[in-house]
């Protein structure tokens, strides 16, 4: 089946710095992915949509300016976590759906924990 | 607004005794899924449910779409210990982005 990995898995960074999450759909081309953030023991949640050679589509209540996305080809797509701070520690999990699959499956990355000291 | 509700959201029995988890909404969606998350990794597919009313067996794994297609159940028979992780059950509706929101997640612990 499809594959989307996901680099860095892990990642400690100091309050204030920058952290970039990175998506690729590995045997795939991937107009859109799709980003997503989870707290311990709780659901996902939609961040946003990554489009590929456009603006990515923000859910309410998610700073565009805060959480950057660049999805710059059909098989990558980045998040930048800018300035981050202790409250911004979560996993963060990138998805993407195969155009050509059968199903349409949604098909996951491994996810990126995220922890700010 | 949860969009999907999910009960119970913890969830835990012995070995061998059999379960059901509930998805339910307001809204109506083109299709339903279910995943099975272990901590730590991401979510993996466990089954698509498109049509209204539509059953599908996935071996001790039993998943019904609701006729108006804005519920689902998930039935397990004979839990076992390797059944342990967050079943999350997510709605696609075709906006323009085609996005899939997830439930709240149901964490089920089987003991041995």
């Amino acid at each position: 089946g499809a594959v989307v990995s996901q680099h860095p898995s892990w990642v400690i960074c100091k309050s204030g710095t920058s952290v970039k999450i990175e998506c690729r759909s590995l045997d795939f081309q991937a107009t859109t992915m799709f980003w997503y953030r989870q707290f311990p023991k709780q659901s996902l949640m939609l961040m946003a949509t990554s489009n590929e050679g456009s603006k990515a589509t923000y859910e309410q209540g998610v700073e565009k300016d805060k959480f950057l996305i660049n999805h710059a080809s059909l098989t990558l797509s980045t998040l930048t976590v800018t300035s981050a701070h202790p409250e911004d520690s979560s996993f963060y999990i990138c998805s993407a759906r195969d155009p050509s699959g059968h199903t349409g499956e949604l098909f996951f990355g491994e996810g990126s924990r995220l922890t700010v000291l | 607004t949860q969009l999907l509700e999910q009960s119970p959201q913890f969830l835990s029995i012995q070995e061998g005794e059999n379960l059901t988890v509930y998805c339910n909404s307001s809204s109506v969606f083109s299709s339903l899924q279910w995943y099975r998350q272990e901590p730590g990794e991401g979510p993996v597919l466990l089954v698509t449910v498109v049509t209204g009313g539509e059953v599908k067996k996935l071996k001790r794994l039993t998943f019904q779409f609701g006729d108006a297609r804005k519920d689902s159940s998930l039935h397990i028979t004979a839990a076992q210990p390797g059944d342990t992780g967050l079943y999350l059950c997510a709605g696609e509706r075709k906006t323009s982005y085609d996005k899939v929101i997830f439930g709240p997640g149901t964490s089920l612990s089987v003991i041995p």
